[in-house]
């Protein structure tokens, strides 16, 4: 267990809907990355937080959307899903913006059908 | 940009070789942070070394080891006495500048078959 939760470990939703992926960092770990892995496109960076205020976008869908709460968990919003978000979506965590001491979760495999 | 190229698709190695996985980067920067991740069929992502842009040394972790030039902009990872549990993909990732966030750039990736 690398301390990183990610729920749920296996999705599998219709074209058109909309689904909410949950990250919960290491305890004490302020900033959240979260990354997509896909066949085509490899992982990117989608989104990073710092302490609940956005630090950096990548190439996020403007359908994608993130946050990170009070209590540090993280959430990406994905909707109006198309076929080609099917992918492995990761989050990361780290105690501040420039420590290398990255841990991620296991992922979330997202299937659209 | 920055980037990172990972020219091996996929590797072979017999057990118990050493097996040396490439790694190239592009950055301006001048101060980054070289990673290398393990990727077994699981899907987890498991982190092996780091090397800091402005580390002397190479980085060395148990069986890995990362062989650092600077000036060529190369991060290769080595692995020796490979064992059938290392058998996954590698990839080679970079730390962006600070006032990026701190996101990491990956390469595409290596598949590592080992055989006994």
């Amino acid at each position: 267990d690398s301390g990183v939760t990610q729920t749920p470990k296996h999705l599998i939703t219709a074209t058109g809907q909309r689904v909410t992926l949950r990250c919960s960092p290491r305890s004490g770990d302020l900033s959240v990355y979260w990354y997509q892995q896909s066949l085509d496109q490899g992982l990117q960076f989608l989104i990073h937080y710092y302490n609940g205020e956005e630090r950096a976008k990548g190439n996020i869908l403007e359908r994608f959307s993130a946050q990170q709460f009070p209590d540090l968990h993280s959430e990406l919003n994905l909707s109006s899903l198309e076929l080609g978000d099917s992918a492995l979506y990761f989050c990361a965590s780290s105690v501040d913006m420039r420590t290398y001491g990255y841990t991620f979760g296991s992922g979330t495999r997202l299937t659209v059908v | 940009a920055q980037k990172i190229t990972q020219t091996q698709p996929g590797m072979f190695v017999q057990e118990k070789e050493a097996v040396t996985l490439d790694c190239t980067y592009d950055t301006s920067d001048q101060s980054y942070g070289l990673f290398w991740y393990k990727q077994p069929s699981s899907g987890e992502m498991i982190f092996l070394i780091y090397q800091g842009s402005y580390d002397e040394q190479n980085a060395t972790e148990g069986r890995y080891s990362l062989n650092f030039q600077k000036a060529r902009k190369s991060a290769n990872l080595v692995i020796s006495a490979s064992q059938l549990g290392d058998s996954a993909m590698y990839f080679c990732a970079m730390r962006e500048g600070d006032n990026q966030g701190g996101k990491l750039i990956f390469g595409q990736g290596t598949e590592l078959s080992v055989k006994p």
